[in-house]
């Protein structure tokens, strides 16, 4: 089985500040790791991704995420924080060598960006 | 702009009325899936269509839920005898070759 945590409900930043949004995952194989964006009243949108490579992996607005392995972690990072960042983010995995093309969320991380 | 897109975005239905959502994909994109997302949850996985075969089905999926994608290209959800249980937004997204998949707007349904 496959799982996502998000271990912070919300997260609290100061504009111009770095920003860190946690998320650790399971699975049985080599995992594909996704991050996702809402805004309020609309669908899911697609920041970044991790499949294979470089653990460092570079998205959509300036975002990146750290894979790490030993740590089964896959953290949202940007370095300096805008106002307009503030949204509700997701993280997702799916197992590669489950033959399975299911996503499975966590429970969603909301971000505030203090002016 | 052809992104995923939803009709209806919203419906409000009374219990035991049967529902349908109709969900079109991007264009050149193969797969397509169809997840529920409840107030402060993630999105959870219902089901997927890779061309017109129905290849997943999550233990969610009732039978009082169907869904279908005859040609290949759009798909349909329905619910059947709808239980105030079932409201929630429903998200449909598509994917190529590409891993990830993307989203529409969703169809918030309200179940009174």
């Amino acid at each position: 089985a496959q799982s996502v945590a998000q271990p912070e409900d919300q997260v609290n930043v100061a504009e111009g500040n770095p920003l860190t949004v946690k998320c650790t995952y399971s699975v049985s194989g080599n995992p594909y790791l996704f991050w996702y964006v809402q805004y309020p009243n609309r669908g899911l949108q697609f920041l970044l991704k991790y499949i294979t490579g470089d653990n460092l992996v570079k998205g959509s607005y300036g975002f990146e995420a750290e894979f790490n392995k030993s740590q089964t972690s896959f953290h949202l990072k940007k370095p300096s924080a805008l106002v307009s960042d503030s949204a509700l983010y997701f993280c997702a995995v799916r197992d590669s060598g489950a033959g399975s093309y299911q996503l499975t969320f966590g429970k969603g991380t909301k971000l505030s960006v203090i002016p | 702009d052809t992104g995923v897109s939803q009709d209806p975005r919203h419906k409000i239905t009374k219990r035991g009325q049967n529902v349908t959502f109709r969900c079109d994909p991007i264009s050149e994109h193969n797969r397509l899936y169809w997840y529920r997302q409840t107030l402060g949850q993630g999105p959870e996985f219902l089901t997927y269509f890779q061309n017109e075969a129905q290849l997943e089905k999550s233990r969610l999926l009732s039978d009082r839920f169907s869904a279908e994608r005859p040609k290949g290209s759009f798909s349909t959800l329905e619910i059947q005898r709808t239980e105030q249980g079932d409201s929630a937004m429903y998200l449909c997204a598509s994917s190529a070759k590409s891993h990830e998949q993307f989203f529409g707007p969703g169809t918030r349904l309200t179940v009174l």
